[in-house]
């Protein structure tokens, strides 16, 4: 089975830290994502990568960067975190090739707070 | 635009009741893709099923079943003698053709929580 891997569950840090959230997944996918989900807008894409140092913007990627620097692994930057970025942060990957049609493995989750 | 809408927030239901969870689509592209997944109270998305927009057979796995209506763009799913390990949050999410994964586009969740 893929395993997805996020670091942390929980993680509480203060506005104007620089916040690092990593995902490790061990199937050799190539595409890997980054979601941030709240209630009641369901999950929405920050960032995606398709290859080891490549990147794309999703729907929301201001405040975020992304850093793909080995293939099992994609990190998530909170530049400068701020309170509206306390959210739920998931972690998914899936095999190259038309991957719209690939069901994605999501990590357990990241409940981040910004203080 | 692609859009999914669930306008069921939350369901209760008494263990052993049949429930669907609805979904309804919108996209341009006549080829796209329509999943499923289950989030439990641990946090971790399961997938459940994906669907083309080609194969409109109704599919059964075990107690799960779904409905996929083009005509009505819609992609419903049934749990049979529901059971509270089936207490989660649903999304459906859809997909058009390959191209850039901002495609990806999940529905807000239905909240099923299934009373002993």
């Amino acid at each position: 089975d893929v395993k997805v891997t996020q670091s942390s569950r929980y993680l509480v840090k203060r506005t104007g830290e620089k916040v690092f959230l990593e995902c490790v997944q061990d199937m050799d996918h190539e595409n890997m994502f980054w979601y941030r989900q709240d209630p009641g807008l369901g999950l929405r894409l920050i960032y995606f990568s398709y290859d080891v140092k490549m990147k794309e913007k999703g729907d929301i990627p201001e405040g975020y960067s992304v850093s793909r620097e080995k293939k099992e692994r994609f990190s998530l930057i909170l530049e400068s975190a701020s309170t509206n970025q306390t959210s739920m942060y998931l972690c998914a990957s899936t095999l190259q090739g038309s991957y719209s049609n690939q069901p994605q493995h999501f990590g357990d989750g990241t409940r981040l707070s910004i203080l | 635009a692609q859009k999914v809408t669930q306008a069921q927030t939350e369901i209760s239901v008494v263990e052993k009741e049949d429930v669907t969870l609805d979904c309804v689509y919108e996209t341009r592209d006549t080829t796209y893709y329509l999943f499923w997944y289950k989030q439990p109270p641990s946090g971790e998305l399961v997938f459940l099923i994906r669907r083309n927009s080609f194969d409109e057979q109704n599919e059964i796995s075990g107690r799960y079943s779904w409905n996929f209506q083009k005509s009505t763009s819609s992609f419903n799913f049934t749990i049979t003698a529901s059971q509270v390990v089936d207490s989660a949050v649903y999304f459906c999410a859809l997909s058009e053709a390959p191209g850039s994964a901002r495609q990806l586009t999940f529905g807000s969740g239905t909240q099923l929580t299934v009373l002993p």
